[in-house]
């Protein structure tokens, strides 16, 4: 059975960072594109970044500079390094695997990211 | 960068035909899929490839693209369909979605 698991999500100030993670399980994760996808409350699902398989990296205009994605494929798992953050990151933040048709198939639960004073 | 425009909000009686559109700049020459999230849930793909349903989600979901719109079709909608909608394309790696659209079944 295919798994992905956020966490890390938590309250930061602004201007600080915090590292999300997602643990896969149930699928060859180093044979997909991996991405992260926020919703804000009361906003819509917004596309924040993506890694391919091959390592190759790309991010929303919104976060550029700010947010780095990595992947560990020994350890199965996805990582967003989220540096400078701001009121408007706070979000819902879901792992999602890419599969065939370019299908957003699999998300995870989702970590909550609050950025608050 | 590529935008695709929802409707806010559209209200449907049960057991009606609920339509929601997607429009884009020449999105007929994409690929839209739609998801479906309901509160406290991930989002779930209800069609791909514009027309194509995955295994588990009911005949009454359809889909069409042509042109610059892409829209979802609900038939004989029931109180479970109230959701949000996403539409979603690609511009090249990078997955755009609709700003989402609430279905209220009344």
């Amino acid at each position: 059975e295919v798994q992905l698991v956020e966490s890390g999500g938590g309250l930061v100030q602004p201007g600080g960072s915090l590292r999300l993670s997602c643990a896969a399980s149930g699928f060859t994760f180093s044979s997909y594109d991996m991405h992260w996808v926020r919703r804000a409350t009361g906003k819509g699902l917004e596309w924040v970044s993506t890694i391919g398989t091959a390592g190759d990296t790309s991010y929303a205009g919104s976060v550029k500079g700010r947010f780095t994605i990595s992947r560990e494929n020994a350890k199965n798992s996805l990582y967003l390094q989220m540096n400078s953050l701001r009121a408007g990151d706070t979000a819902v933040y879901y792992c999602a695997r890419v599969g065939s048709y370019r299908i957003f198939d699999y998300w995870g639960q989702g970590t909550l990211v609050t950025v608050s004073s | 960068s590529y935008d695709l425009t929802q409707p806010p909000s559209v209200s449907v009686s049960p057991g009606q035909t609920a339509s929601i559109t997607c429009s884009g700049d020449k999105l007929g020459d994409k690929y839209a899929c739609w998801y479906r999230q309901k509160p406290g849930q991930s989002p779930v793909v209800v069609i791909y490839q514009d027309n194509l349903r995955p295994s588990g989600i009911p005949e009454r979901f359809s889909g069409s693209n042509s042109g610059n719109t892409a829209t979802l079709t609900i038939s004989g909608t029931q109180a479970m369909d109230e959701a949000d909608y996403y539409c979603q394309a690609w511009d090249s790696s990078t997955a755009v979605f609709g700003g989402g659209t609430k279905l209220t079944v009344l």
